[in-house]
């Protein structure tokens, strides 16, 4: 695709249930990131793909997140009984990856999650 | 890359002033230094990637400058102008490609 897809660009879910946030990066990017925007907060970083190596999951706040890469292409990150406090823009960003930390990222459009 | 510090939290100029902005972060594990800037109801795009230090970067009105030995990376921009008004981010990653985010200038520009 020409961008960064994520899906669904809006979510309103129960707290407890489960969520499943998909990324869609740029064709023939091989690093792929997930963010997350609480209200009134910077950008904080989740988990960080590159390639076939293991990925960073430092940022996970909770064992309730986890992610996942297919094919070196598609992210899904599923956040498991889920809290208020989970509710934020959950944003994902891909780069070429051939020069870890030095291309620029290209940023998806987000998604809006609330948790009543 | 631990901690990315920004400063100020916000900053409302009138149109025409100029204005610059400082990203503080560790020096030890440097890698690389990127400004975004981030409009509401969009999506953060890229201005600048650095790496050397003494590095200057420029894109029209805007320019950025590195520090690696002491930490800091200011942005600058010259005759602002109302659609230069949203939220600068700058990110530093270490060898790991890891990016990490500071919380952000919002910049407002008032015509």
């Amino acid at each position: 695709g020409a961008g960064v897809s994520q899906s669904p660009s809006n979510k309103v879910t129960e707290k407890g249930k489960d969520v499943e946030l998909r990324c869609d990066p740029i064709s023939g990017h091989t690093a792929l990131y997930w963010y997350r925007q609480s209200l009134g907060q910077g950008l904080e970083f989740l988990i960080y793909f590159q390639g076939n190596s293991a990925p960073d999951k430092s940022g996970l706040p909770s064992d309730r997140f986890s992610a996942e890469r297919t094919g070196g292409s598609v992210s899904t990150l599923t956040i498991q009984r889920t809290q208020q406090e989970d509710s934020a823009v959950y944003l994902c960003a891909s780069s070429l990856g051939t020069q870890a930390g030095n291309e620029k990222l290209f940023f998806g459009s987000g998604t809006q999650l609330s948790v009543l | 890359i631990l901690n990315v510090e920004q400063s100020p939290q916000s900053l409302h100029v009138q149109e025409g002033d100029s204005t610059n902005f400082t990203c503080s972060f560790p020096s030890s594990n440097f890698y690389a230094l990127h400004w975004y800037r981030w409009e509401t109801a969009k999506s953060p795009e890229a201005l600048f990637v650095m790496t050397l230090n003494g590095d200057e970067k420029k894109k029209g009105r805007i320019s950025a400058t590195l520090n690696t030995k002491e930490g800091y990376s200011y942005l600058y921009i010259k005759g602002s102008q109302p659609e230069d008004s949203a939220t600068y981010l700058c990110a530093c990653s270490g060898n790991t490609g890891k990016l990490i985010f500071g919380q952000g200038t919002t910049l407002q520009v008032k015509p």
